[in-house]
């Protein structure tokens, strides 16, 4: 158990479903994050909320639509998927970065699955 | 865009042996962090050195930092089965979040 709980663990859809993933984090950090992670490739960053405010996005397409409602809460919402979408989606947290970045606490991932 | 490129993308030891891995990065840091993930599972923090640091310890775990090669190493020793996993390294540079590298893939048997 890290303090990051992520729902679904498991998620398939369709192509033109809509679907929502969840991230919790009970750890009192201000910063989140979103990272998918595909078979053979690095995990690439996608979003980073600090203190509720998007203060990344590293050119995720309009598909991905994540929200931070507050530092607790990140969400990331489907739509219009396409089958190279399916990975791990991994929710992270820490401390406000500040000057730097510190220790991110992961949750276990969100596998996708798009038909 | 990547930053850590790990190597060898993958490790195969028996128990009781050491295992090392690298990280090799292109610009300047703040800090590099070493993670590790079982199958399928999230990423757990191992290590973070600083990038006025030169090496650091936890346990069985040893990382240096060349900020002059722009390159570490994590060294496992006396490697136990319960290590088999996979271990990314993540830099932190000035303006954007962790970025990782590929991983290396430890397999340790018994």
């Amino acid at each position: 158990e890290t303090g990051v709980t992520q729902t679904p663990r498991h998620l398939v859809m369709g192509m033109t479903n809509k679907k929502s993933l969840k991230c919790e984090q009970h750890l009192g950090h201000n910063a989140m994050y979103w990272y998918k992670q595909s078979a053979k490739k690095p995990l690439e960053l996608m979003f980073v909320y600090n203190f509720k405010e998007q203060t990344e996005n590293n050119s995720v397409p309009s598909r991905f639509s994540p929200e931070c409602p507050n530092s607790s809460h990140l969400f990331l919402h489907l739509h219009t998927l396409q089958p190279e979408d399916s990975a791990l989606y991994l929710c992270a947290s820490s401390q406000d970065p500040g000057q730097d970045y510190g220790e991110l606490f992961f949750g276990e991932g969100s596998r996708l699955t798009v038909l | 865009s990547q930053q850590g490129e790990e190597d060898p993308q993958a490790l195969s030891i028996q128990e009781g042996e050491n295992a090392t891995m690298n990280c090799s990065y292109k610009t300047s840091i703040n800090n590099l962090q070493w993670y590790r993930q079982n199958s399928g599972r999230g990423l757990v923090h191992l290590i973070l050195i600083r990038s006025n640091e030169r090496e650091k310890h936890s346990g069985r775990l040893r990382v240096t930092l060349d900020t002059s090669k722009k390159s570490s190493s994590l060294l496992i020793t006396a490697s136990r089965a319960a290590d088999t996993a996979s271990y990314f390294c993540a830099t932190d540079q000035a303006g954007t979040a962790l970025i990782f590298g590929k991983g290396t893939t430890l397999s340790v048997s018994s």
